[in-house]
């Protein structure tokens, strides 16, 4: 069975550039996470879908961030306009259901240079 | 709300040796703890998790970890460390249907030969 998909592996920008990040979940997984993970630190979540609802997005910087989950399948994260401080690997990862019983299973991670 | 401590940033055993990475969270009712392991370039991969019952939990690749909640510890050890336990361990705390899982900074262990 095939894991968390991301795409890109890597990307590097300048500054004030949008980008784009793909994640396909594990099938028949309902739960998807996004998480930033800056160096030296454990991941933070930023946004976490139930299907195609986001039901918690307390700690997505809106202003600049946003995301998707068309069909409730795959889901887009999007940064635009990037700032430098947004360097970091971003990390995508679905559960079967939500709630902390359920394990995550992660992804790779997208590692974004902003330079 | 709920926060993990991982006291030691950097970790050098040798191969062979036993190993205890410390985990400390902060959490008013019963936690649901975590170990992840993240190898470079990786993502994050389970070890074990704890949610009720015995306090001391097996899990993937010859590790345990034991919960003790009058330290508010749940501390991973390997009695023998091979050189491809090398990587960045994550200790994590969250809630039952509760997805706000927050992750600790970190303990890299490197083995030497």
């Amino acid at each position: 069975e095939a894991g968390v998909v991301q795409s890109p592996r890597y990307k590097i920008i300048e500054k004030k550039q949008p980008v784009a990040f793909w994640c396909n979940p594990i099938s028949g997984h309902n739960t998807l996470y996004w998480y930033r993970q800056n160096l030296g630190q454990g991941p933070e979540l930023l946004i976490r879908y139930e299907n195609e609802e986001a039901v918690d997005d307390s700690q997505l910087p809106k202003d600049r961030f946003s995301a998707e989950r068309l069909k409730g399948v795959d889901s887009t994260l999007k940064i635009q306009p990037a700032e430098l401080g947004d360097s970091a690997v971003y990390l995508c990862a679905s559960s079967q259901d939500g709630g902390s019983y359920n394990e995550q299973f992660f992804g790779p991670g997208t590692r974004l240079t902003v330079l | 709300a709920q926060s993990v401590t991982q006291p030691d940033i950097h970790i050098t055993v040798s191969e062979g040796a036993s190993l205890e990475l410390r985990c400390n969270y902060s959490y008013g009712a019963t936690p649901y703890l975590f170990w992840y392991v993240q190898s470079p370039g990786q993502g994050l991969q389970l070890l074990l998790k704890y949610f009720s019952g015995d306090t001391l939990v097996q899990g993937i690749k010859g590790f345990e970890a034991e919960f003790k909640r009058s330290q508010s510890s749940f501390n991973l050890r390997k009695p023998s460390v091979h050189w491809s336990d090398a990587a960045e361990y994550f200790c994590a705390v969250g809630q039952y249907n509760n997805n706000d899982m927050r992750f600790g900074a970190g303990t890299r262990l490197t083995v030497k030969p």
